[in-house]
């Protein structure tokens, strides 16, 4: 596709439920990032994927926060037993090589989730 | 210590007036690039303009400026004779060139830019 994808653009789910998210970055683009904006918050970094490397995971919050990228291209972002305070937009983005300092990152439309 | 600061978390400016968004970073790192996105409120991240430290002219992008002071670090936004669809989110991000954080972009809390008539 033109940009990167995001599915699903919402999901609602009870506290508890595992929930997964998924993005489909530019084709070609082999870095791809996960992000996390609350209601009126700045972009706070989950985790980093570039190529066949292991995945940078530093942002992750929780080890019920896990993500994998297959075949260098689609990944899913999967929450175990949601809690209110993961509501928040869960925003992918790729860039074309490996995080230059002058690379730019190309983001999708975020998959709104909303823990009840 | 923040990376990012955006201490202007709402600003007005007049339709046809220039408006500038602050941004000051801190970084050890002497090679690293400052990024403004704008976030309407459809949710999608635009990229604007981008400043690497070894730059030696402010960057500009039509009506975008960035005034790099790089001794004070600050990388502020200037949007020119601002337009109703100017209104969004402003985002100031920076990416260092550190072994092993050279990947992410770092982002600050955003400054609400409202443009009025």
């Amino acid at each position: 596709g033109a940009g990167v994808s995001q599915s699903p653009s919402n999901k609602v789910t009870e506290k508890g439920k595992d929930v997964e998210l998924r993005c489909d970055p530019i084709s070609g683009h082999t870095a791809l990032y996960w992000y996390r904006q609350s209601l009126g918050q700045g972009l706070e970094f989950l985790i980093y994927f570039q190529g066949n490397s292991a995945p940078d995971k530093s942002g992750l919050p929780s080890d019920r926060f896990s993500a994998e990228r297959t075949g260098g291209s689609v990944s899913t972002l999967t929450i175990q037993r949601t809690q209110q305070e993961d509501s928040a937009v869960y925003l992918c983005a790729s860039s074309p090589t490996r995080g230059t300092t002058n690379e730019k990152l190309f983001f999708g439309s975020g998959t709104q989730l909303s823990v009840l | 210590a923040q990376k990012i600061t955006q201490t202007q978390p709402g600003m007005f400016v007049q339709e046809k007036e220039a408006v500038t968004l602050d941004c000051t970073y801190d970084t050890s790192d002497p090679s690293y690039g400052l990024f403004w996105y704008k976030q309407p409120s459809s949710g999608e991240m635009i990229f604007l303009i981008y400043q690497g430290s070894y730059d030696q002219q402010n960057a500009t992008e039509g009506r975008y400026s960035l005034n790099f002071q790089k001794a004070r670090k600050s990388a502020n936004l200037v949007i020119s004779a601002s337009q109703l669809g100017d209104s969004a989110m402003y985002f100031c991000a920076m990416r260092e060139a550190l072994t092993g954080t050279a990947s992410k972009l770092t982002f600050g809390t955003g400054t609400r830019l409202q443009v009025t008539l």
